[in-house]
């Protein structure tokens, strides 16, 4: 299967909201309910942030939140912080039996 | 709390082998699915394989640019996974990542939640 497509970076100041897009197709995000999101600090292992599209492990921050419409699932973070800055990837189910495809990563900088 | 501790990585010449282990904690490690992830700065994220749990047959599945080459095995009296490496190629050279697989009431999920703080894998003459 293809990567996902993400923007390779996003921005915002804190306080501010900033939306990543990770776009699949029919195959993967458009059809089925599992996607994630996953938070990488440099030199550090990736860390989930939402599973299942738009639920959240406990201890991650109400402040991000996910959706999903058609093949496009989003990653939004609310009332941005410093410590925000980082690299975020998605992955989506691809049906039984399919390894899963992830996002190329957005670089998101906290102005 | 569900702990992933890789070890092993290194500096391997090409056509090498490595062993890489994943010692868990925190969850019922015998019913769990586990992969192998690996990251490079070039190619982002990429799946190396998976392997079920016993209760689901214990079977394996590779990424075709590792398969005959690298073999994933779990002890469940250990709570531990590995990842034998053989025949390595310098394109090989990453990032590698264990990872628990979600289990839903739909069944297995073939995406990560959980993931090991990594082992950097090298290969270089």
């Amino acid at each position: 299967q293809s990567a996902l497509t993400q923007p390779p970076s996003a921005s915002g100041s804190p306080g501010q909201s900033v939306t990543i897009s990770c776009t699949g197709t029919s195959s993967d995000v458009g059809g089925y309910n599992y996607v994630s999101w996953y938070q990488q600090h440099p030199g550090k292992a990736p860390k989930l942030m939402i599973y299942e599209v738009d639920k959240r492990p406990s201890g991650v921050p109400d402040r991000f939140s996910g959706s999903k419409s058609g093949n496009t699932a989003s990653l939004t973070v609310s009332g941005l912080q410093a410590e925000d800055e980082a690299d975020y990837y998605c992955a989506s189910d691809a049906g039984s039996n399919n390894f899963g495809v992830f996002g190329g990563g957005t670089k998101l900088t906290v102005l | 709390e569900v702990q992933l501790v890789e070890s092993g990585g290194g500096l391997v010449k090409p056509g090498g082998s490595l062993r890489l282990s994943c010692a868990t904690s925190g969850f019922t490690f015998s019913n769990a699915w586990m992969s192998w992830v690996r990251q490079t700065p070039g190619k982002g994220l990429e799946w190396v394989g998976l392997i079920k749990s016993r209760t689901d047959g214990g079977t394996t599945d590779y990424a075709a640019l590792v398969k005959g080459r690298f073999t994933i095995s779990k002890d469940d009296s250990k709570n531990t996974l590995y990842l034998q490496m053989n025949s390595l190629k310098t394109e090989d050279t990453a990032v590698y990542y264990c990872t628990t697989l979600p289990i839903t009431i739909f069944g297995v999920v073939i995406i990560p939640d959980y993931w090991g703080q990594g082992t950097l894998v090298t290969v270089s003459s």
